[in-house]
């Protein structure tokens, strides 16, 4: 049972216009949502999160927006950029925090930014 | 580079086969985690080690095992290897004190290849 759903496995936008990546969740339980951006043969990267108790968290030019209600998160990138062409994950933690904290991720979407 | 080592990065081997990859977590990090990713999957989560002690397991098959040292090192044997075992392996590690917030940090991954 996939609790964190990407339903775009690639994305492709040109340079300078804005990126949108959907990720959905069905665990109720989850409170605190993380993207990571992975380039070939690297590991993944820690982007930007949000806690439950935020709707929207912003960092330069990426911003995370949640619904917790449609139990929805999306990503935003403005202005996107070539070097931003990589894959990313959606992930989400429930509250078992401390030593028993993990992540649960979704299947990732390749974005693709076009000069 | 994120501070967590995974040795080795590429790994051949037949069916049938053992092999054990290792990983060192960032210094001063006490848990570590294990993660699988194979062709169009995201990220699965194996199990999770913190101070020596498992503390969660995900989807781990009874073929494969993991510890933590008292160094911290972790490893993971994967036997009795099967084609469908192919996949990248990553290890996270995640800094103490975070509470239910806080991001892993990944290797770079150990690629295995069964034939």
């Amino acid at each position: 049972d996939q609790q964190v759903k990407q339903n775009s496995p690639s994305l492709s936008v040109q340079e300078g216009r804005i990126s949108i990546l959907n990720c959905d969740y069905t665990n109720s339980m989850f409170d605190y949502f993380l993207w990571y951006k992975k380039y070939p043969a690297e590991g993944p990267t820690f982007l930007i999160s949000i806690s439950s108790i935020k709707d929207k968290n912003e960092d330069g030019r990426f911003t995370v927006f949640l619904n917790k209600s449609a139990k929805h998160l999306s990503l935003h990138i403005v202005p996107s950029q070539p070097g931003d062409s990589a894959v990313y994950f959606c992930a989400a933690s429930a509250p078992s925090g401390g030593s028993n904290y993990k992540l649960t991720f979704g299947k990732g979407t390749l974005l693709t930014v076009n000069p | 580079d994120s501070g967590v080592t995974q040795t080795p990065k590429h790994l051949i081997t037949a069916t049938g086969q053992r092999v054990t990859l290792r990983c060192s977590p960032r210094s001063g990090d006490l848990s570590v985690y294990w993660y699988q990713q194979s062709l169009d999957q995201g990220l699965q989560f194996l199990i999770q080690y913190y101070n020596g002690e498992e503390r969660a397991k995900g989807n781990i098959l009874e073929r494969f095992s993991a510890q933590q040292f008292p160094d911290l090192h972790s490893e993971l044997n994967l036997s009795s290897l099967e084609l469908g075992d192919s996949a990248l392996y990553f290890c996270a590690s995640r800094a103490p004190g975070q509470g239910t917030t806080g991001e892993l940090f990944f290797g770079e991954g150990s690629r295995l290849t069964v034939l």
